[in-house]
């Protein structure tokens, strides 16, 4: 059951701009986290934020989070290469299970 | 993808065959956990396991079977039962606090091909 949808889909950006990622879920959440998988990859833990906090940075990465609306954003700035990759999202409903979306593939150019 | 190994990286298998996939944790986490992912979606829970010798099923377990005889191993049958095994498979362990999941660790996958 995937209760996280990316959107959009696929994102295209040019070095150096920044990259918004958008997830939207269903339940009522414990925490929310993102994740990174570069292509044939395992997946990389990049942030986790708790159903009462409402934003998070780290480095070059912002989380929101607006649990009324369901939703959450994932922001990249001053994107690179490397930062080329698929980004998901999974929520933990109150459990032990993390749900993933079908995630967002996005492609930085040089 | 530290502290946990995942063999072998490619598979391939004839129909009728079980194949076992290996998944291995140094991190000293309780739970682990196996996810199936097929082209362009996300991550689909196989199976899951809290403690040792204790597992349940996840989302799509039918076709597969595991067991957790030794806190740092988590091995997956793809059993013949399992009509359409050909995927990408993450193992990931974490560690758990009572009702809560936080972090997962990923391995680095093995792709299955029949």
């Amino acid at each position: 059951s995937q209760q996280g949808e990316e959107d959009p889909q696929a994102l295209s950006i040019q070095e150096g701009e920044n990259a918004t990622m958008n997830c939207s879920y269903k339940t009522s959440i414990n925490n929310l986290q993102w994740y990174r998988q570069n292509s044939g990859r395992g997946l990389v833990h990049l942030i986790l934020i708790r159903s009462n906090e409402r934003e998070k940075h780290s480095g070059r990465l912002r989380v929101t989070l607006d649990t009324s609306k369901k939703s959450s954003s994932l922001l990249i700035t001053a994107s690179r290469a490397a930062d080329t990759a698929s980004y998901f999202c999974a929520t933990v409903p109150y459990g032990n299970k993390l749900v993933f979306g079908a995630g967002t593939i996005l492609r930085v150019k040089s | 993808d530290g502290g946990i190994t995942q063999s072998p990286k490619y598979l391939f298998r004839k129909e009728g065959q079980n194949v076992t996939l290996s998944c291995e944790q140094n991190l000293n986490h309780d739970a682990m956990y196996w996810y199936r992912q097929d082209p362009g979606q996300g991550l689909r829970l196989i199976y899951y396991s809290q403690i040792v010798n204790d597992f349940q099923k996840g989302d799509i377990a039918e076709g597969y079977s595991v067991s957790r005889e030794k806190k740092e191993s988590f091995p997956l049958t793809v059993t013949s039962a399992q009509k359409n095994p050909t995927a990408f498979y993450l193992c990931a362990s974490g560690e758990t606090s009572g009702s809560k999941t936080d972090t997962q660790y990923f391995g680095p996958g093995t792709r299955l091909t029949v």
